[in-house]
């Protein structure tokens, strides 16, 4: 199966602040990628897919962006309701693998 | 408005089965794979497993084969997940997604399995 390592596994940040979250795949899976924003007691929410397409409805603070098979989450101008948990997941091939997860607090 | 329903929170006994459903209030059902995924308390995501609703069709996790069984009911679009031989370690919220061009795009609201003796 291929390993999604996902890093950091949590950080503090304040308002305003840019932040970066990153997935890197064991091996080549092109652009087939996604992230998702959890909340607390919520589903979580797809944000970025491709690898750097924006979801509809999904602020254009975020952003996705891939090399090789590094892919980074960036926020830009962290929001309050930013506050949450972050995972990358790999739709190469099955088994789909998640990322173990980014929480971004307040600092 | 599109969303994915599930059914209430389930206990279980040690050894027992569950199972859960989710249905989709999207006329396109058939159109679009059904994903499963489990979220253990206080812990990360994981996929479980799919269905192509239309043909039957699935993928297991490997840790979850043998135990997992997805099905479909095209008249109800309703997917479904069994899982038996439940113990202690499989207490945790599952979640059923759909999949739009390979990505998780409409979530349900989780169903809560808890295994308890």
């Amino acid at each position: 199966a291929i390993q999604m390592t996902q890093s950091p596994s949590s950080l503090s940040a304040s308002i305003g602040d840019t932040v970066s979250i990153t997935c890197r795949a064991s091996q080549d899976i092109r652009n087939d990628l996604g992230w998702y924003q959890q909340k607390p007691g919520k589903a979580p929410k797809l944000l970025i897919y491709a690898a750097s397409a924006l979801q509809s409805g999904v602020p254009s603070r975020f952003s996705g962006s891939m090399s090789g098979t590094d892919f980074t989450l960036t926020i830009t101008g962290l929001q309050p309701e930013d506050f949450a948990s972050y995972y990358c997941l790999q739709t190469y091939n099955y088994p789909w693998t998640f990322g173990r997860g980014t929480t971004v607090d307040i600092k | 408005q599109e969303q994915m329903v599930q059914s209430g929170s389930e206990v279980k006994k040690p050894g027992a089965s569950v199972k859960v459903s989710c249905k989709l209030s999207t006329y396109a059902f058939s159109s679009n794979d059904v994903h499963w995924v489990r979220q253990a308390p206080g812990q990360g995501l994981e996929w479980v497993a799919m269905i192509n609703p239309s043909d039957g069709s699935t993928v297991y996790a490997q840790r979850f084969q043998g135990r997992v069984t997805l099905t479909s009911d095209t008249s109800t679009s309703t997917v479904y997940m069994a899982l038996s031989s439940l113990t202690s370690e499989d207490t945790a919220l599952f979640y059923c997604a759909r999949d739009t061009r390979g990505d998780l795009d409409l979530w349900g609201q989780g169903t809560l399995i808890t295994v308890s003796s």
